[in-house]
């Protein structure tokens, strides 16, 4: 099945841009998600990118999307400490349509 | 974008007893899915919700365990069965609207089964 990898934890200051990164093994995957949970909050879909793209900007958010090796990034410019969550990075699964398969969770500190 | 109202928004249960949890969302939808959330852990797809047929499962998730309706277009149960203390995770329905590829996610159950 598919695996989708991302670093477990980034810490940024305020102000600063944060990068956060992910892998994923499926080639076969239409499009990547990027989504935000809260502390004790669902998932919140921040963006999406489709395959045949390369880049994608919505105001602060910037996600680049590296087919050949299948990485996957989120650029998060003038971070805020509302920014602080956890973000997940998903890739749709051939085999189940609009199925996705997550990673594991990057948990952002944005600190003062 | 849809809006999905899931409840009850958290629950604390006995062992060896089931929860349903519903799920309503604002408009019709084609597909609906429902996700586990273990402590700590990434989601884990537990079935699909078909529309007037039974539900699609994935591996390790079986019909006796996680029953799932979905009589209409915009309304989906899932019930936790015969819970034990390895059921506690958020459970969360998902939809996806026709015509484009974005899944939006309800706001979750929380489960703790003593």
């Amino acid at each position: 099945g598919e695996d989708v990898e991302q670093s477990l934890f980034l810490s940024v200051r305020e102000g600063d841009s944060s990068v956060i990164n992910c892998t994923y093994t499926d080639s076969s995957s239409t499009y990547l998600y990027w989504y935000k949970q809260e502390p004790g909050a669902g998932l919140q879909l921040l963006t999406y990118i489709f395959s045949n793209m390369d880049m994608k900007q919505d105001q602060r958010l910037t996600v680049l999307l590296n087919k050949k090796d299948k990485h996957l990034s989120l650029r998060i410019a003038d971070t805020q400490t509302g920014d602080s969550a956890i973000y997940f990075c998903a890739a749709s699964n051939s085999n189940s349509g609009y199925a996705l398969n997550f990673g594991k969770g990057t948990s952002l500190l944005v600190t003062p | 974008s849809a809006v999905i109202s899931q409840k009850p928004s958290r629950d604390i249960c006995q062992r060896g007893t089931s929860l349903t949890i519903q799920c309503q969302v604002d408009s019709q939808v084609t597909m609906m899915f429902w996700y586990r959330q273990q402590p700590g852990q990434s989601l884990t797809l537990i079935a699909t919700a078909n529309q007037g047929s039974e539900a699609t499962y994935e591996s390790g998730f079986v019909i006796d365990k996680f029953p799932i309706s979905r009589p209409n277009l915009t309304f989906s149960t899932l019930t936790v069965s015969n819970m034990s203390p390895e059921d506690s995770s958020i459970y969360l329905c998902s939809v996806a609207t026709g015509g484009d590829e974005k899944l939006f996610f309800g706001s979750g159950t929380q489960l703790s089964v003593l």
